[in-house]
């Protein structure tokens, strides 16, 4: 089975912190994707990323960058955590093609204080 | 983007099937549909996919119309363990390996 390790459940930051959520893929898939989600607001994509260094901005990606220097790690950086940025981040891999589903982690839940 | 249209919630008992109906009157012929399901403090899970003939899988079937601007995903018989929210997503084959999520349907299992 495919897994897709999140390094934390659970994390709080304070306001201006810089933060790393780091994801690791173990199934040598080409496609990784930070998603974020909020209550009434569902899963909005940040940043995705098909080969190492290789990234694409996703619907909302203003205040995130990424990181991709090997091919199963994907790490998604706050440069500067703010209140808003509150919420639960979700990770994902695949393969690509139309048929390929993606895989999740079960998540980060990121509180900035 | 292809655009999908779910109810907001559904009920259904225990043991007995339920039918999850998902509309995508603007798919193009190069569209997927997947199915996924997100239970309660986890991340989504990938459930069924399929282009343009039924599909049945370990977790559930899935019946899409012949002229692919609806599907309904059938969970056979359902379990407490199923109550979670069902999304219904379109994915290019020739595009870009983005999905979109909706809002998709919250599933309520009554015991």
């Amino acid at each position: 089975d495919v897994k897709v390790t999140q390094s934390s459940r659970y994390l709080v930051k304070r306001t201006g912190e810089k933060v790393f959520l780091e994801c690791v893929q173990d199934m040598d898939h080409e496609n990784m994707f930070w998603y974020r989600q909020d209550p009434g607001l569902g899963l909005r994509l940040i940043y995705f990323s098909y080969d190492v260094k290789m990234k694409e901005k996703g619907d909302i990606p203003e205040g995130y960058s990424v990181s991709r220097e090997k091919k199963e790690r994907f790490s998604l950086i706050l440069e500067s955590a703010s209140t808003n940025q509150t919420s639960m981040y979700l990770c994902a891999s695949s393969q690509t093609g139309g048929r390929q589903p993606q895989h999740f982690g079960d998540g980060t839940r990121l509180s900035i204080l | 983007d292809a655009k999908t249209t779910q109810p907001n919630s559904m009920e259904s008992n225990e043991e007995e099937p339920v039918h999850l109906p998902c509309n995508h009157s603007t798919i193009s012929g190069t569209d997927y549909i997947h199915w996924y399901r997100q239970l309660p403090s986890q991340g989504p899970e990938y459930v069924i996919h399929g282009l343009t003939s039924n599909v049945n899988n370990r977790m559930a079937s899935l019946a899409i119309a012949e002229d692919r601007k609806s599907s309904t995903l059938i969970l056979h018989r359902a379990t407490l363990r199923d109550a979670a929210v069902y999304y219904c997503i379109l994915k290019s084959m020739n595009r870009d390996d983005k999905i979109i999520f909706g809002k998709g349907t919250r599933l309520h299992i009554l015991p």
